[in-house]
């Protein structure tokens, strides 16, 4: 089954102590991403990724660091996190947008993971 | 930049309803338009998209139409069931920007039977 997982589902934790979401898609996807989902905000983009070894900053970055070694994984670390982080995360995946033309192009949907609670007290 | 602003929820419909949420963008190149809805407790699925003007996307009942001439993108369904509950969210990619996705804040949907 084609999917985005992503761990922990849920986490409590404190100021200061890092900690690392784990996100793995199967679907040999090129272009992987993380948001934050916040009330009244909707989904703000962290960090992307459109392949190996290549990251880049989304909207909204500090505080945030984000890994691409293999294909399928794409850890977002908060170093230090602060209660400001506490939200609701999601991973993201999808084929690598093409175009076609000036008039025609085929930016592919993103699929998205079940996303990850996070509460830093 | 790029910006997508969609109707403030919560909308509250009884069964059997039409639906629409209305959903207008700003962008720079040429977007792709999107629609996902998120149930209860899971994430964001795909509803349907448009990738060029005067396209019209469904799924599952629900449509929307690719309006260039006033950049907007609105969500309509015909006759909504309770299981239609969630969360809608307006979303453009723009050609410009790669595949990244730009979201509108979202608009809760409740429907009572």
């Amino acid at each position: 089954e084609a999917q985005v997982t992503q761990n922990p589902r849920y986490l409590i934790t404190v100021t200061g102590k890092k900690l690392t979401v784990t996100c793995s898609q199967n679907m040999n996807h090129e272009y992987m991403s993380w948001y934050r989902q916040d009330p009244g905000l909707g989904l703000r983009q962290i960090y992307y990724s459109m392949n190996v070894e290549v990251t880049d900053k989304g909207d909204v970055p500090e505080g945030y660091k984000v890994s691409r070694k293999e294909k399928r994984n794409f850890p977002l670390i908060l170093e230090s996190p602060s209660p400001n982080q506490t939200s609701l995360y999601f991973c993201a995946s999808s084929l690598r947008f093409r175009i076609d033309s000036q008039q025609e192009h085929s930016n592919q949907p993103q699929h998205f993971g079940d996303g990850t609670r996070l509460s830093i007290l | 930049g790029d910006s997508v602003t969609q109707m403030e929820g919560p909308v509250t419909l009884s069964e059997e309803a039409f639906l629409t949420i209305n959903c207008t963008y700003t962008a720079t190149g040429y977007p792709s338009l999107f629609w996902y809805v998120q149930y209860p407790g899971e994430g964001l699925q795909l509803l349907l998209k448009a990738t060029k003007a005067d396209d019209k996307g469904s799924n599952k009942g629900f449509e929307a139409t690719y309006r260039k001439e006033t950049t907007s993108f609105h969500l309509e369904k015909g006759s909504v069931q309770v299981s239609d509950s969630a969360v809608y969210f307006c979303a453009l990619s723009d050609s410009n920007a790669g595949n990244m996705l730009t979201f509108g804040g979202g608009t809760r949907l409740m429907v009572k039977p």
